[in-house]
Parts: C-alpha cells; structure tokens; sequence
C-alpha cells in the first residue's frame, strides 16, 4: 500500500539536545512538507520541499532544518535553538507543490521535551 | 498573501443534527479548494475538495460548493453521526504560492 510514514509515533528528547524526525512516502510525490500542530492550534508549515535537493522555509523554520537528498525521504531535525518543541509534527507530500492537489499526511510524531 | 478562515468552534451537536461549518478565503489567484478531516492522535485525510468555482465537492455525506462571489466553501452535512467527531480543517491551494493554506481547524463533537 502508498502512503506516508513517520517514526516514532512518540519521541522524548532532553532539553538542549537535537532530534530528527523521520518521514518516507512511496507515492512518488515530487513535494514534502512538514508541519507543526500546537494542542488545539492549525497546521503551521515548517519547511518544504518542491523537489529533490531543493527546499524552502515555510512559516516558523527558526530552529528546524532539512535535507532532501531521496524523493521518498524528507527528514526533520528539531535543533537545541528551538525555544519550545513540544509538539505534533506532521509530514506531508503531494504530487506537486502548490498546483491543484491535495496533500497526503503521516500519521504524525509527538515529540516532548523533558 | 492567502489566508483562510474557518468558523470558531468547538462545535456540539446532537446526533442526526445538520452540519454547517464555515469557510472563507482570500487568495491572490484561482486556488483548489479542500476540507480535511483529523482525528485525535492521527494526521489530515482529504474529506472533499473542489477546483474551480461552482464545483460541489462530496463525500460520505458531506458536501461543499466552491462560491467565487463569495470566497467561501462551507462544509455541510444533513445528519451527522457520533463517528463524524473530528477536528475539520479548510484549506486552499495556490499554484502561484507554491504551497497550500489551512484554517484553524474546526472541532465537532457528537453527541448521541
């Protein structure tokens, strides 16, 4: 079956300390996104990528960075400079960016900070 | 730049009620139009979505018409169910911008 995974469902981290998140689709999506989800807040975008090697800072990238080197994986890393990562992140992908599409989501990953 | 609104929630409605939940946009070009649906501890899945004006999206008895003259696309239901409780997000995307849009989310809860 296509679709989109994220690891781990749950992830704690130490305060100071950088996390990567993970993200694999096999759809065949030239797109990816990542957002971030606060309790009871919308979808704030992160970061994105249209193609492979190539990304953009979405919305509140301070703190976050990526790498695009497979069209299938878009991974996340969640940087000390972050002030307040306890949250939801989701990762998404479409055929392409921005055009007539919908997104497709993972299931999503709660990271803690302890 | 593109934004979307959606109607302040929570949402609490009785079972069989009917459902309106509304949506606004502002867009600079001609954008697709969606609903999605999350439920707690999951990601988004498309509920429906609409391409250009006056197309109705639809899906397991939800619908929602794309209105240019009025930037909106409210999602509606005649009978919702306990199962339909969920967080609903509208959103757009914009083919100039690059990437899609999101409202706050919508939170329904059913009652029996």
């Amino acid at each position: 079956d296509g679709g989109i995974t994220q690891s781990p469902k749950y992830l704690f981290r130490k305060e100071g300390q950088n996390v990567t998140l993970s993200c694999e689709q096999n759809l065949n999506h030239d797109a990816m996104y990542w957002y971030r989800q606060d309790p009871g807040q919308g979808l704030r975008l992160i970061y994105y990528s249209q193609i492979v090697n190539d990304f953009q800072k979405g919305d509140i990238a301070e703190g976050y960075s990526v790498s695009r080197e497979k069209k299938e994986s878009f991974p996340l890393t969640v940087t000390s400079a972050q002030k307040n990562p306890t949250a939801f992140y989701l990762c998404a992908s479409s055929t392409e960016a921005g055009r007539y599409n919908e997104q497709f989501f993972g299931p999503g990953t709660r990271l803690t900070v302890l | 730049g593109n934004s979307v609104t959606q109607m302040e929630g929570p949402v609490t409605l009785s079972e069989e009620a009917f459902l309106t939940i509304n949506c606004t946009y502002t867009a600079t070009g001609y954008p697709s139009l969606f609903w999605y649906v999350q439920y707690p501890g999951e990601g988004l899945q498309l509920l429906l979505k609409a391409t250009k004006a006056d197309d109705k999206g639809s899906n397991k008895g939800f619908e929602a018409t794309y209105r240019k003259e009025t930037t909106s696309f409210h999602l509606e239901k005649g009978s919702v169910q306990v199962s339909d409780s969920a967080v609903y997000f509208c959103a757009l995307s914009d083919p100039n911008a690059g990437k899609s849009t999101f409202g706050d989310g919508t939170t329904l809860t059913v009652k029996p």
